[in-house]
């Protein structure tokens, strides 16, 4: 079965760093996503990681470690609009289909 | 920018009505997808459609829901007698598996509200 983990809610300032964790159990792995969404709105794609640490685009920074089943999001120099849901989803192998799974969402809130 | 369209944004329909959400993958992509949200729960995945067949399925894509692309550009989710517990968003999402490991694009969605 696959089981993904993150925090309901976090809360943060303007212009501070926020970490989101994800832990996964999930039968076989090929690639973990994480994805932003507003509410009432679709899931927008954030980033991307299949092997071992960081990938860093902008202020959105993301890293992975497969042998731990841990990942991270990290929302640098917050802003107002940053507040929304962060999706964690894991990609499985076997899937001919190539699903996600996701986790159920953090929801953060950025504060003035 | 390409990108997913859902029709429509919003039905409500009868408990027992059949309803059909549509999309329009973006168009290179050949990997499509439906998923649903009930409110205030997690992103589930219903069924994947590859080469013009199901490429998987999960538990909760039984005999009442069905899929089809009936052209070149649509592609449709079926439900054929709704239950108020199919009340939910409806994302379609697509992919291009051209490119290693890409994302899917995820459509607006419909909100669907059963009656």
């Amino acid at each position: 079965g696959q089981n993904i983990d993150q925090p309901t809610e976090m809360t943060a300032t303007e212009g501070a760093i926020v970490q989101i964790n994800c832990t996964y159990q999930t039968s076989g792995f090929n690639g973990l996503f994480w994805y932003q969404q507003h509410a009432g709105e679709a899931p927008t794609f954030l980033s991307y990681n299949v092997l071992d640490g960081l990938e860093e685009k902008g202020r959105f920074s993301s890293f992975l470690s497969r042998s731990k089943g841990y990942s991270y999001l990290l929302l640098k120099e917050l802003q107002m609009k940053d507040s929304a849901s962060y999706l964690c989803a894991v990609r499985a192998q076997p899937a001919a289909g190539n699903k996600l799974t996701f986790g159920g969402g953090t929801r953060v809130l950025v504060k003035p | 920018e390409p990108e997913v369209t859902q029709t429509p944004s919003h039905q409500v329909t009868q408990m027992g009505q059949e309803v059909i959400l549509r999309c329009v993958p973006i168009s290179n992509h050949l990997y499509f997808y439906w998923y649903r949200q009930i409110l205030g729960q997690k992103v589930e995945f219903l069924v994947s459609f590859y080469n013009n067949e199901i490429s998987e399925k999960s538990e909760i894509f039984d005999d009442q829901f069905s899929v089809e692309r009936p052209d070149g550009s649509n592609f449709t989710l079926k439900i054929r007698s709704t239950k108020l517990e199919d009340s939910a968003m409806y994302f379609c999402a697509s992919r291009n598996p051209d490119r290693a490991n890409t994302e899917a694009f995820f459509g607006q969605g419909t909100r669907l509200t059963v009656v």
